[in-house]
């Protein structure tokens, strides 16, 4: 079956860091990967999504690329800031079925 | 992008009572709900798809007895916890998704906490 494996947490770093998240998958087939934010005491927000291999998702700064070759879909971003905090969840999605299988979720900290 | 509210966002509740949840689509027509849980430092885990006006769907290994869903309105999905005991503490989330949409939408999720 499908399955989701992103790096614990918390990941506490610095603002203007460099952030990568780890993020590998198992599935079958072509599956859509997504990155979703949570902030406190918010919903899940869609944060970028990629549908096929060698495509990169990208939005607020964030940017992931879908590799099939190491089955990964690790995010990044290169100057993080404080408002950056929040729990970040890789989620994979097969085709045509709109429920998801995420991963653990890692936190992230920003310090000023 | 749409708006899924969920309510309430905690409840505390003692053990042999039920606990009902709300999933609410404020901007559009949810024909599919999903119900997600999440246990501490663990992924969410789809516990069921309900489409509106049928019954739901549950994954293996869910009590569709304990977990009740209805989705009786393109706008409003419940969970309800029947006799529900402290295993059943846990985070509980929605994600609604319309017809034309290709992505669901998530509640902020309610945090269930039995004693």
């Amino acid at each position: 079956g499908n399955s989701v494996t992103q790096m614990e947490g918390p990941v506490t770093l610095s603002e203007e860091a460099f952030l990568t998240i780890n993020c590998t998958y198992t599935a079958t087939g072509y599956p859509s990967l997504f990155w979703y934010v949570q902030y406190p005491g918010e919903g899940l927000q869609l944060l970028l999504k990629a549908t096929k291999a060698d495509d990169k998702g990208s939005n607020k700064g964030f940017e992931a690329t879908y590799r099939k070759e190491t089955t990964s879909f690790h995010l990044e971003k290169g100057s993080v800031q404080v408002s950056d905090s929040a729990v970040y969840f890789c989620a994979l999605g097969s085709a045509g079925r709109r429920a998801l299988t995420f991963g653990s979720g890692t936190r992230l900290q920003v310090q000023p | 992008g749409a708006v899924v509210s969920q309510h309430p966002s905690w409840v505390i509740c003692k053990s042999g009572t039920s606990v009902k949840i709300e999933c609410r689509s404020l901007d559009f027509q949810a024909t599919t709900m999903f119900w997600y849980r999440q246990f501490p430092k663990q992924s969410l885990m789809l516990m069921a798809t309900s489409n509106e006006g049928s019954k739901a769907t549950y994954e293996q290994g869910v009590e569709k007895d304990k977990f009740l869903i209805n989705h009786a309105s393109l706008t409003l999905s419940t969970l309800t916890v029947t006799s529900a005991h402290p295993e059943d503490s846990s985070f509980y989330i929605c994600s609604a998704s319309g017809e034309l949409n290709t992505e669901a939408f998530f509640g902020q999720g309610t945090r269930l906490t039995v004693v």
